[in-house]
């Protein structure tokens, strides 16, 4: 019931495209849903996060949509650049208390001219 | 602002000495910390979750005597890996907990140690 479910694993998108990751997730008790980047070497870097009380949330060109009832959420990456080629990890875990993140296996993103 | 620095970046050590990795949040005070490591290409597998004051809690596999956590401060924690050996090479991250109510945490930029 911990499982975060995240595909695909690997990802190529032409520059200005649109670049989709999916991530779905088994445990209800989970309302707190975070994106994170990394580059290589680095650690990783919180994006964008959403709770299960709105349906979509946008900053800039990250939109994070949220479907409670089919417990899925998605990143959309907009007009996508070189720049943003990293790995993507999804994340759940409850909001409250000291709780641990669960993490989606990740997904590679290249992002091609 | 939620800014978390390791140190150091980089170690590389011989098989059966220590390595101690510091975990620094700057410009927030957190109550937890957390350590990961990753392998190449593969997530973040969680190792403890440390609070401060109190003793870490490690998941299932992992030897607690062999990763030793320490969080004597709101701003620092440490994980110590004692006699090390080559298979505990691997990218150790730590995050600290940000969020008063929503769980954000910020990870730390790794710490690549290598074990010869």
């Amino acid at each position: 019931q911990q499982q975060v479910k995240q595909s695909p694993q690997s990802l190529i998108v032409q520059k200005g495209g649109i670049s989709i990751i999916n991530c779905a997730y088994e445990n209800t008790a989970f309302d707190y849903f975070p994106w994170y980047q990394q580059f290589p070497g680095k650690g990783p870097a919180l994006l964008i996060a959403i709770r299960p009380d709105v349906s979509e949330k946008k900053e800039g060109r990250f939109t994070i949509s949220f479907n409670k009832s089919a417990k899925q959420f998605s990143l959309h990456i907009m007009d996508s650049q070189p720049g943003d080629s990293a790995t993507y990890f999804c994340a759940a875990s409850k909001s409250f208390g000291n709780e641990k993140l669960t993490f989606g296996t990740g997904t590679r993103l290249t992002i091609i001219p | 602002g939620a800014v978390v620095s390791q140190h150091p970046s980089r170690v590389i050590c011989k098989s059966g000495t220590s390595v101690k990795i510091e975990c620094r949040s700057l410009d927030f005070q957190a109550t937890t910390m957390f350590w990961y490591r990753q392998f190449p290409k593969q997530s973040l597998m969680l190792m403890a979750t440390s609070n401060e004051g109190s003793k870490a809690t490690y998941e299932q596999g992992v030897e607690k005597d062999k990763f030793l956590i320490n969080h004597a401060s709101l701003t620092l924690s440490t994980l110590t890996v004692t006699s090390a050996h080559p298979e505990d090479s691997s990218f150790y991250i730590c995050s600290a907990r940000w969020g008063r109510i929503y769980n954000e945490q910020f990870f730390g930029p790794g710490t690549r140690l290598t074990v010869l």
